[in-house]
């Protein structure tokens, strides 16, 4: 059972506009920047969001995030195929002898 | 260009101990910590540990502590992560990470991964 919530599929069409969320408590998410990461299965996680809502150098505008109290979002819109992977946010949960917790992690599927 | 270059693939049996290494190239080792997190197969991301390659000092989640040590030998840029009494339920891929700490604006991240070492129990 993950600290952070989300849920375990998301699914669109290209071109269309998906979120995802990411639920927390006031020792993580509510205090706390939140991280979301991009991976495609055998390879290591790419970091997509960091600060809440800033994007790397490199990733696309058509990924976004936001945070409102205790949980983030990060929406993806023109969906394209090669965004079909797992996405993972991630948070410091000072509730835990000061850790770094993810959330179980959102299959998107392209259809 | 940044590189964290993770040892190779390990089998063993229950009740063994594994240490997988992590040997950083392209930065100064020292100036950032190194993080730990494994997935096992089908599974998501969990977080292990981390160790401040400049002082040695660790933290880890309460999970692991006790069966996990982290360490470094900043001779050879490299982390390591031994994890003792091994059971079937810690087979999965172990992943480093650099934690980037943008100080401007107080945020941090892992920006840079290694590309894993499967460990089979």
């Amino acid at each position: 059972q993950s600290v952070l919530t989300q849920p375990p599929s998301v699914s669109g069409a290209p071109g269309q506009r998906v979120t995802i969320s990411c639920t927390g408590s006031t020792s993580n998410i509510g205090d706390y920047d939140v991280r979301w990461y991009q991976q495609t299965p055998g390879t290591a996680p790419k970091l997509l969001i960091y600060g809440n809502d800033k994007r790397p150098s490199g990733v696309p505008d058509r990924f976004s995030a936001s945070k409102a109290g205790t949980s983030a979002t990060l929406a993806i819109t023109g969906l394209q195929a090669e965004d079909e992977c797992d996405y993972y946010c991630q948070s410091f949960d000072s509730g835990l002898s000061g850790s770094i917790v993810f959330g179980g992690g959102t299959k998107l599927t392209v259809l | 260009q940044v590189q964290l270059l993770q040892s190779g693939a390990e089998v063993k049996g229950p009740g063994a101990s594994v240490k997988v290494s992590c040997k950083a190239s392209g930065y100064t080792f020292t100036s950032y910590y190194l993080h730990w997190v494994r997935q096992a197969p089908g599974r998501g991301l969990e977080w292990m540990g981390w160790v401040n390659p400049a002082s040695g000092a660790t933290n880890y989640a309460q999970k692991f502590q006790g069966r996990v040590t982290l360490t470094r030998d900043t001779s050879r840029s490299t982390g390591y992560m031994e994890v003792t009494r091994l059971t079937p339920e810690d087979t999965a891929v172990y992943f480093c990470a650099r934690d980037f700490y943008d100080t401007a604006n107080n945020h941090n991240y892992f920006d840079y991964w290694g590309h894993g070492t499967l460990v089979t129990v």
